[in-house]
């Protein structure tokens, strides 16, 4: 089975200007959550989706946006970015809620 | 609100040593506790959870972590570290009931002297 997918893997963006990642779940299953990761700050929870609802939002400003498809694939977009918006951003993928999380390889961002 | 501390940002132990890394959480109610361990340029992987029943979870790779209420932690041991230890280590911390999103805390990263 494959695991979590997130492209692209590198991605470099000067300020001012917007990006959409994507994020492709283990088949079967049907929650998102995404998470930015930077050296300060840790992990940090954005949001999460299941069944192309957003059930969860972290406290991030609203150019950090996302959706789900019905296939359950998963995209999050900022706009306007931010030199702060530099980081790893790590997209999981569950069954359901409370159930363990697959970690994709990530999103490395650089804005410039 | 939940929150995860973890004590030490950096520990170095010596190949074949005791490696002990500590997490205290903060609840107000029943919590979920987790440990996931990054290594370079991956992604998190989940070692060990602890959701309800027996204290002393094992995991995978050789570790175990014991839930302590009364201390609030759930410390990550393995009795002898191997090189392919050297990572970083995340606890995380979510509610019994309902749905919401693990805390993290801020990583503990591991290096192993050979």
């Amino acid at each position: 089975k494959a695991g979590v997918t997130q492209t692209p893997r590198y991605l470099i963006k000067t300020r001012g200007q917007q990006v959409t990642l994507s994020c492709s779940p283990i088949s079967g299953h049907r929650s998102v959550s995404w998470y930015q990761q930077t050296p300060g700050q840790g992990l940090q929870f954005l949001f999460e989706y299941f069944s192309e609802t957003q059930r969860n939002k972290g406290n991030f400003p609203g150019r950090f946006s996302g959706r789900q498809f019905s296939n359950s694939r998963s995209e999050m977009n900022v706009s306007t970015l931010e030199l702060g918006d530099s980081a790893l951003y790590l997209c999981a993928s569950s069954l359901s809620e409370n159930e363990k999380l697959f970690f994709g390889s990530g999103t490395q961002l650089s804005v410039l | 609100a939940q929150s995860v501390t973890q004590l030490g940002s950096h520990v170095s132990v010596s190949e074949g040593a005791l490696v002990l890394l500590r997490c205290n959480y903060s609840s107000s109610v029943p919590p979920y506790l987790f440990w996931y361990v990054q290594y370079p340029n991956q992604g998190l992987q989940l070692l060990l959870k602890y959701t309800t029943g027996a204290t002393l979870v094992k995991g995978i790779n050789g570790f175990e972590a014991e839930f302590k209420k009364s201390e609030t932690s759930f410390h990550l041991t393995k009795p002898s570290a191997h090189m392919s230890d050297a990572a970083e280590y995340f606890c995380a911390v979510s509610r019994a009931s309902g749905n919401t999103p693990l805390v993290f805390g801020k990583g503990t990263r591991l290096s192993v002297i050979a």
